[in-house]
């Protein structure tokens, strides 16, 4: 099946510092990628769309300038967490769109504290 | 805007035992997917449904879609210890799978020996 990659897969910084986290589709391009987080023992929400070569679109309620998302390439997107905050930690998990299955095949995610 | 509801959240069952899962969800849509996520992990694809009446199998697990009910349900027959997981159902509204997925909460299934 599809393969998608995240790195960092965990991360410890400091309250105020910036975190950029990668997603990758390794066997397939993917013109539309996802970013969701996920608290403990909660559910994914979706905290935005990321379209190559234009700008992400943000769910209501996620902060874009706080969230910055760039989707260069078919086969990356970047998610940066500007001047984190401990509320900001989570799991964050990206998914890339597979247009020939119609299925979002999800990274193994990068969990992020901030202390 | 799309809810999903799924129930039991959590369910605890004994080996060899059948169960469902069951996901509503409240507007017209005919793309739904189930996912399963084990404890520190992401989540592991393991059914696209995409029209009414769709039914998949994998294993022990089947999959059916009725988009005139809104409602999906996972079936487990003669259940093992290594389905032991989160099991989530997601649904899009847009074709072609261009919109990013509502998830239900989980339902937590624990399976004894």
């Amino acid at each position: 099946g599809a393969v998608v990659s995240q790195h960092p897969s965990w991360v410890i910084c400091k309250s105020g510092t910036s975190v950029k986290i990668e997603c990758r589709s390794l066997d397939f391009q993917a013109t539309t990628m996802f970013w969701y987080r996920q608290f403990p023992k909660q559910s994914l929400m979706l905290m935005a769309t990321s379209n190559e070569g234009s700008k992400a679109t943000y769910e209501q309620g996620v902060e874009k300038d706080k969230f910055l998302i760039n989707h260069a390439s078919l086969t990356l997107s970047t998610l940066t967490v500007t001047s984190a905050h401990p509320e900001d930690s989570s799991f964050y998990i990206c998914s890339a769109r597979d247009l020939s299955t119609e299925t979002q095949y999800f990274g193994p995610g990068t969990r992020l504290l901030v202390l | 805007e799309l809810k999903v509801e799924q129930n039991p959240l959590f369910l605890s069952m004994q080996e060899g035992k059948n169960y469902t899962i069951y996901c509503n969800y409240s507007t017209t849509s005919d793309r739904l997917y189930w996912y399963r996520q084990d404890p520190g992990k992401s989540l592991e694809s393991l059914f696209v449904l995409l029209s009414n009446g769709a039914v998949k199998q994998e294993g022990r697990l089947m999959a059916s879609l009725d988009t005139k009910a809104r409602l999906s349900t996972l079936h487990i027959t003669a259940a093992v210890h290594d389905l032991s997981a989160t099991y989530f159902c997601a649904v899009g509204l847009k074709l072609g799978g261009a919109d990013g997925l509502t998830f239900g909460k989980g339902t937590h299934l624990i399976i004894q020996p």
